[in-house]
């Protein structure tokens, strides 16, 4: 099915462990993007790439990394995890233009303890 | 700066009766897009409907329709004849222009829970 795929679905992390969140889009869009959603505050934006080649800060970059792999991949790395980056975290990708929305994966379930 | 404000943080509704979900938007960009998607439990997000700046008519989408008030800035979403499975968060959304084909992020509102009782 069309769509973005996100892996792992979920994840136990201890604290100054790194791993790297993967995703892939398979709709030819130009534009990915990392969320993380937390209780009472919405979805707030990590980073995003508008086009392969680049990458630009979102609202709560702190702690985060971000690699486009080729056009299809956007992954997201933390390279020493701490318990406040527990989240479920969003990869999503879209057309350019305000006209389009996004297609989510099915998220991500991160728990650093 | 584009801000979004869902101010009900929870709600409940009898099953097939209507309800209404606020959203205030704020933003000087005069395009921008207005989305509502849905959370179930599940966890996944769904795209429920979505109004361009300069549509004239209100969006309608099945039992979903967006009540668009440009000049109040707001972007209510309706829901008609409630069902049980409607049960989830809701977000509104919006995504500004910046004036070219790129368009700007999507920033959601801090989100609405939908009860719907039997």
């Amino acid at each position: 099915n069309a769509g973005v795929t996100q892996t792992p679905k979920f994840q136990v992390l201890k604290t100054g462990q790194s791993m790297t969140l993967q995703c892939a889009q398979d709709m030819n869009h130009n534009s990915m993007y990392w969320y993380r959603q937390d209780p009472g505050m919405g979805l707030r934006l990590i980073y995003y790439s508008a086009s392969e080649g680049t990458t630009d800060k979102g609202e709560v970059p702190n702690g985060y990394n971000v690699s486009r792999l080729n056009k299809r991949e956007f992954s997201l790395r933390l390279e020493s995890a701490a318990p406040s980056q527990t989240s479920v975290y969003f990869c999503a990708s879209s057309e350019a233009g305000y006209g389009y929305g996004y297609t989510f994966g099915s998220g991500t379930r991160l728990t650093v303890v | 700066a584009q801000k979004i404000t869902q101010t009900q943080p929870g709600m409940f509704v009898q099953e097939k009766e209507a309800v209404t979900l606020d959203c205030t938007y704020d933003t000087s960009d005069p395009s921008y897009g207005l989305f509502w998607y849905k959370q179930p439990s599940s966890g996944e997000m769904i795209f429920l409907i979505y109004q361009g700046s300069y549509d004239q008519q209100n969006a309608t989408e099945g039992r979903y329709s967006l009540n668009f008030q440009k000049a109040r800035k707001s972007a209510n979403l309706v829901i008609s004849a409630s069902q049980l499975g409607d049960s989830a968060m809701y977000f509104c959304a919006m995504r500004e222009g910046w004036g070219d084909n790129q368009g700007g992020k999507l920033i959601f509102g801090q989100g609405t829970e939908l009860s719907v009782k039997p």
